[in-house]
């Protein structure tokens, strides 16, 4: 079965301090993606980044980095120098070939995401 | 530009009324999928469609169903709304069953 689990369900810091999201998830299926979305206070989803699983490299993107293991089954994404304008709740998820018994081919499966909040 | 939309963005209906959730998107993507959003669940898939006549259930399908006439819609129905399906509902779509999932805004629905 599909499982992500985020274990921080808030985390607090200053303007300009690093912060890293934790995920980890569990999947059966040897082929996979993984996705961290951003919802801000205004509510919609933005799509931040895919990796596959075939691809460990890590990526950075601005200020934005992402840290992928399979050897851990982790995808931690690092925001350097945060801003006020980062607070956010933020989901990783996991979406798979349909091969592992009770996932769904195509559908996104999300943890309960963490709240960041960044005080000026 | 290419967009997906849901309307409506807020709604209050009483218990036992039917009620019915707008999607539709303009990327003519294939798959769609629609979402509920609770404190401390994250988001839960209800159905999803690959294509015009298919439709799936998902994680949490009790209580809702949905129908693909076109590509571009696929509005999710609550028969007998209960206030347990008081939620926040997104309304996503993809390419393919292998990329990333573009969501609309979100409709509050609140059971009374």
């Amino acid at each position: 079965a599909q499982k992500v689990t985020q274990a921080q369900t808030e985390i607090s810091v200053v303007e300009k301090e690093d912060v890293t999201l934790d995920c980890v998830y569990e999947t059966r299926d040897t082929t996979y993606y993984l996705f961290w979305y951003k919802q801000p206070p205004s509510g919609e989803l933005v799509f931040l980044i895919r990796r596959n699983s075939f691809d460990e490299q890590n990526e950075i993107s601005g200020r934005y980095s992402w840290n992928f293991q399979k050897s851990t089954s982790s995808f931690n994404f690092t925001i350097t120098a945060s801003q006020v304008v980062d607070s956010a709740v933020y989901f990783c998820a996991l979406l798979s070939r349909g091969v592992d018994r009770g996932s769904t081919l195509g559908s996104l499966y999300f943890g309960r995401g963490t709240q960041l909040t960044v005080w000026p | 530009d290419a967009e997906i939309t849901q309307s409506p963005r807020h709604k209050i209906t009483e218990t036992g009324r039917q009620v019915t959730l707008a999607c539709h998107q303009t990327w003519n993507h294939n798959n769609m999928f629609w979402y509920r959003q609770d404190l401390g669940h994250g988001l839960r898939l209800i159905h999803y469609s690959y294509g015009v006549q298919d439709t799936n259930k998902g994680e949490v399908s009790d209580g809702y169903s949905v129908s693909r006439s076109n590509t571009e819609d696929l509005p999710l129905t609550l028969e007998s709304a209960a206030s347990s399906q008081t939620s926040v509902y997104f309304c996503a779509s993809s390419r393919d069953r292998m990329t990333e999932a573009f969501f609309g805004q979100g409709t509050r629905l609140t059971v009374v």
